[in-house]
């Protein structure tokens, strides 16, 4: 079964802390995809990152870094220096080759930035 | 910007009656889903098409169907809406069925039934 659990519901932090939001994933494929999505206030989501599940290199982009661990099943996303415009709803999702083009989403972890 | 709007934005209907959201992408994509997202569930797929009038059902499809009769345009149809059907709807779309390629959002549909 294809899984993904965002055990953090909400998450508060003061600005220019540094926060990790969690992402484990459980999976029959062995090649696999996994992806972050930000849904800020507005509501629109927005596509962030795609990691393979060959590929555990840690990526950076800016504040904002992934770290991926096979051996954990882990996908966790680095906040660095948080800023207000970070508060949003990010979303961790997993897509298998044997389920092809379905996506699976975790259920989201509420960020809230405090100035 | 990937080009997709929804239609409506916003809709409050009465339990029972039919209701059709629309998905419009101008991209070319061959492939386009629906998501419905509750608090407490994230996204679930609910149809998806990876072709004109191919489509196939998703975690959550009872109770909704799906057409799609031009490449950029996919239908959400709620035969008889009830209660439990409020919820906010996302379409997608995808260049790709690989598994490597994201997903693009449109801006969301809010469904109210009362």
């Amino acid at each position: 079964a294809q899984k993904v659990t965002q055990a953090q519901t909400e998450i508060s932090v003061v600005e220019k802390e540094d926060v990790t939001l969690d992402c484990v994933y459980e999976t029959r494929d062995t090649t696999y995809y996994l992806f972050w999505y930000k849904q800020p206030p507005s509501g629109e989501l927005v596509f962030l990152i795609r990691r393979n599940s060959f590929d555990e290199q840690n990526e950076i982009s800016g504040r904002y870094s992934w770290n991926f661990q096979k051996s954990t099943s882990s996908f966790n996303f680095t906040i660095t220096a948080s800023q207000v415009v970070d508060s949003a709803v990010y979303f961790c999702a997993l897509s298998g080759f044997i389920t092809g083009n379905q996506f699976y989403f975790g259920t989201g972890t509420s960020l809230t930035v405090i100035p | 910007d990937a080009g997709i709007t929804q239609s409506p934005r916003h809709k409050v209907t009465e339990t029972g009656t039919p209701v059709t959201l629309r998905c419009h992408q101008t991209e070319n994509h061959r492939y386009m889903y629906w998501y419905r997202q509750d608090p407490g569930h994230g996204l679930r797929l609910i149809h998806y098409s990876y072709g004109v009038k191919d489509t196939d059902k998703g975690e959550v499809s009872d109770g909704y169907s799906v057409s799609r009769s031009k490449t950029e345009d996919f239908l959400l149809t709620l035969e008889s809406a009830t209660s439990s059907q409020t919820s906010v709807y996302f379409c997608a779309i995808s260049e790709s069925a690989q598994s490597s390629y994201e997903q693009y959002f449109g801006p969301g549909t809010r469904l109210t039934v009362t």
